[in-house]
C-alpha cells in the first residue's frame, strides 16, 4: 500500500473545527483513503473512508483533493473526547486485507 | 455495528510464563483476523494475519514459535505469547474484517495491555 504523510501533532480549541491533513502523493487509482482514530489505551476505531468524492458522516467529513494526492479529515466541532491519534491509511481494494498504520497525527483539544 | 471483543484487557505475568489473548467477533463471522502490537508512543505494527482453519501468516521478524496464533472458528482467534519476557510487554490489538459492514469493514478490539515482570 502507498505511504501517507501526516503531521505528528496538532492542537485545537474545543468547539472549533479541525482540519487534519494527509499527503499521499503515490496513491494509486484503486486505493481507498481510510481514516481511523485511536483514543488513549483503546483499539483504533473507524472514522470515515472515501475513494474520489468528498464524504460526510456523523463523525466527520473527508475532503479529497481532485488529484487524490492529499486529503483532509474535518471535525466540525472538536470536543475533548476527540483528543486521539488520527491515522490516514491507504488500502488497495484489490490487494491484501490488512491495514498498515503510519505515525498518525496526535490531536490535542484545549478547553 | 460489528463488534470485536478482546480479552483480557490487562494482564501481568511473570517472566517465562505464557499468556493467551482472545479475540472474538460478536455479531459477524471473520475468516480473517489480524494481530497488532503497539509499543508506547509508537504506531500499530502488524504481527500476523490469522486465517480460520489454516496457519497464520507472520510478518517479517515476528517469531511464529513465540507468538502462537490459533483461529479455530469463524468467531475466535487467540494469540499466545509463550515464555514471555519483559521486552514482550506491549499493547496487543486484534482486528477483524467485517465483510458485512461495507467497504471499510475493519473492526478493532479494545486491546490487551501485557506487562511481563
Amino acid at each position: 500500500d502507498a505511504k501517507t504523510t501526516q503531521p505528528n501533532s496538532m492542537e485545537s480549541n474545543e468547539e472549533e473545527p479541525v482540519h487534519l491533513p494527509c499527503n499521499h502523493s503515490t496513491i494509486s487509482g484503486t486505493d481507498y483513503i481510510h481514516w481511523y482514530r485511536q483514543l488513549p489505551s483503546q483499539g483504533p476505531e473507524y472514522v470515515i473512508h472515501g475513494l474520489t468524492s468528498n464524504v460526510n458522516n456523523r463523525m466527520a467529513s473527508l475532503a479529497i483533493a481532485e488529484d487524490r494526492k492529499s486529503s483532509t479529515l474535518i471535525l466540525h466541532r472538536a470536543t475533548l473526547r476527540d483528543a486521539a491519534v488520527y491515522y490516514c491509511i491507504l488500502r488497495d481494494r484489490n490487494a491484501g486485507n490488512m491495514l498498515t498504520f503510519g505515525g498518525g497525527t496526535r490531536l490535542m483539544v484545549k478547553p | 455495528g460489528a463488534v470485536v471483543s478482546q480479552h483480557p484487557s490487562r494482564v501481568i505475568c511473570k517472566s517465562g510464563t505464557s499468556v493467551k489473548i482472545e479475540c472474538r467477533s460478536l455479531d459477524f463471522q471473520a475468516t480473517t483476523m489480524f494481530w497488532y502490537r503497539q509499543f508506547p508512543k509508537q504506531s500499530l505494527m502488524l504481527m500476523a494475519t490469522s486465517n480460520e482453519g489454516s496457519k497464520a501468516t507472520y510478518e517479517q521478524g515476528v517469531e511464529k514459535d513465540k507468538f502462537l496464533i490459533n483461529h479455530a472458528s469463524l468467531t475466535l482467534s487467540t494469540l499466545t505469547v509463550t515464555s514471555a519476557h519483559p521486552e514482550d510487554s506491549s499493547f496487543y490489538i486484534c482486528s477483524a474484517r467485517d465483510n458485512v459492514g461495507g467497504a471499510h469493514g475493519y473492526t478493532f478490539g479494545s486491546g490487551t495491555r501485557l506487562t511481563v515482570v
